[in-house]
């Protein structure tokens, strides 16, 4: 079946420095890809909806200069979280949709723990 | 889905009993939903699927119902075990590769 790949799945950074989360769509080309964020004991949080070669769709009150998203190719998205506070800190998650699919195209990654100190 | 930002409601069955599970959707546009479940610093993992123009839907040991009059979706899961145990999701979309709205989510807790 489908596969995503996110990496890391854990990463702690220093508070004002700026990290990289990719999602690797392994076995098929995802035209679509989205970024959840998910606090603790909360739901999932789309973030922004990123298509191969355009800008991505943010959702309402999520920081396009500070969620830097790039979706250069079909099998790769990165979502870079820059000058990074401790609020930040929270679970990323991303989903790849194949179209080839059928009605279930969406597949997700196992997750990114994102912890700022 | 429901309200997102609040936390999670819980709910306990003994192994061996149904479990329900309820969500309310937002949107009468969307036309496909996805139940999913969620261990604990893991990514979502697909359940069941069910599309608008069934209303009800049956996989191994669980089922799915979705009631497009009062925008509810449930999951009923036969014989809950303990490796039930997780968070669930319903999730919406208009299909089509758009976007997944999620709903608050439910913790299930199987007792023994």
């Amino acid at each position: 079946g489908a596969v995503v790949s996110q990496h890391p799945s854990r990463v702690i950074c220093k508070s004002g420095t700026s990290v990289k989360i990719e999602c690797r769509s392994l076995d098929f080309q995802a035209t679509t890809m989205f970024w959840y964020r998910q606090f603790p004991k909360q739901s999932l949080m789309l973030m922004a909806t990123s298509n191969e070669g355009s800008k991505a769709t943010y959702e309402q009150g999520v920081e396009k200069d500070k969620f830097l998203i790039n979706h250069a190719s079909l099998t790769l998205s990165t979502l870079t979280v820059t000058s990074a506070h401790p609020e930040d800190s929270s679970f990323y998650i991303c989903s790849a949709y194949d179209p080839t699919g059928g009605d279930y195209g969406y597949t997700f990654g196992s997750g990114t723990r994102l912890t700022v100190v | 889905g429901e309200s997102v930002g609040l936390h999670l409601p819980t709910l306990s069955v003994q192994e061996g009993d149904n479990s329900i599970i309820n969500c309310a959707y937002s949107n009468s546009a969307s036309d496909y939903f996805i139940w999913y479940k969620q261990e604990s610093g893991k990514g979502p993992q697909f359940i069941i699927d069910i599309r608008s123009n069934m209303d009800k839907r049956q996989g191994q040991r669980v089922t799915v119902l979705l009631n497009k009059t009062v925008k509810h979706l449930s999951l009923q899961i036969a014989a809950t075990q303990p490796g039930d145990s997780a968070v669930y999701f319903c999730a919406e979309t208009t299909g089509g590769g758009n976007k997944l709205t999620f709903g608050t989510g439910t913790q299930l807790k199987v007792e023994l």
